[in-house]
């Protein structure tokens, strides 16, 4: 299995408090990712990273934001918590080449009330 | 936009029968295509790949996927489900020549009668 560990693993937060997520690998990947995953919807990406302080938005980003200041650390922050944001969130790390592959860490359930 | 469906949202088979789980994807030209499964309260583990070739491809745990092109389909299958398969199937397709943006079908789930 691909070296990927999610903190929290679990989380349950209020309405308007600031959550942060972090996951690190330990493959030394230039490409990570996090996910959203909600029941009927799957996966969906919400930002991703293709390098050191280089980021992009995904199809859901907003009222999230990223950051990634080392290789193995990418930190996804949810400024005012919602109850919208309550869900299971994945992250994944990827080589970026032309076959990219993306491997999936086990996953932080967040619950917003 | 490439997009993915999975027409179907349970599935039950008995120990032992074949399995088939469908995946229809909508993409300009040949996506590159992939195959998870999530067991209960787990992150996706990787089944199997394609990316060109051979159209039929192996994967792991005694799976393989068929791409057809003029079906745009990539159907999951296994000639004898184990009740330790039960678990929440998800196909994916990347853009050709790029895996950065995944777009996730919305699941299989199979249950495995014994």
């Amino acid at each position: 299995d691909a070296g990927i560990t999610q903190s929290p693993r679990h989380k349950v937060t209020e309405t308007g408090t600031p959550v942060t997520l972090r996951c690190h690998q330990t493959e030394n990947h230039r490409y990570m990712y996090w996910y959203r995953q909600d029941p009927g919807h799957g996966l969906r990406l919400i930002h991703y990273s293709y390098g050191v302080k280089d980021t992009d938005k995904g199809e859901v980003s907003d009222g999230y934001s990223v950051s990634r200041s080392k290789t193995e650390d990418f930190l996804l922050t949810l400024e005012s918590a919602t109850s919208s944001q309550t869900s299971v969130y994945f992250c994944a790390i990827g080589t970026g080449g032309s076959t990219d592959t993306q491997y999936f860490g086990p996953g932080t359930r967040l619950t917003v009330l | 936009a490439q997009s993915v469906t999975q027409p179907d949202i349970h599935i039950t088979v008995s120990e032992g029968a074949s399995l088939e789980l469908r995946c229809n994807y909508s993409y300009g030209a040949t996506p590159y295509l992939f195959w998870y499964v999530q067991s209960p309260g787990q992150g996706l583990q990787l089944l199997l790949k394609y990316f060109s070739g051979d159209t039929l491809v192996q994967g792991i745990k005694g799976f393989e996927a068929e791409f057809k092109r003029s079906q745009s389909s990539f159907n999951l299958r296994k000639p004898s489900v184990h009740w330790s398969d039960a678990a929440e199937y998800f196909c994916a397709v990347a853009p050709t020549g790029g895996g950065n943006k995944l777009t996730f079908g919305t699941g299989t789930q199979l249950k495995v009668e014994l």
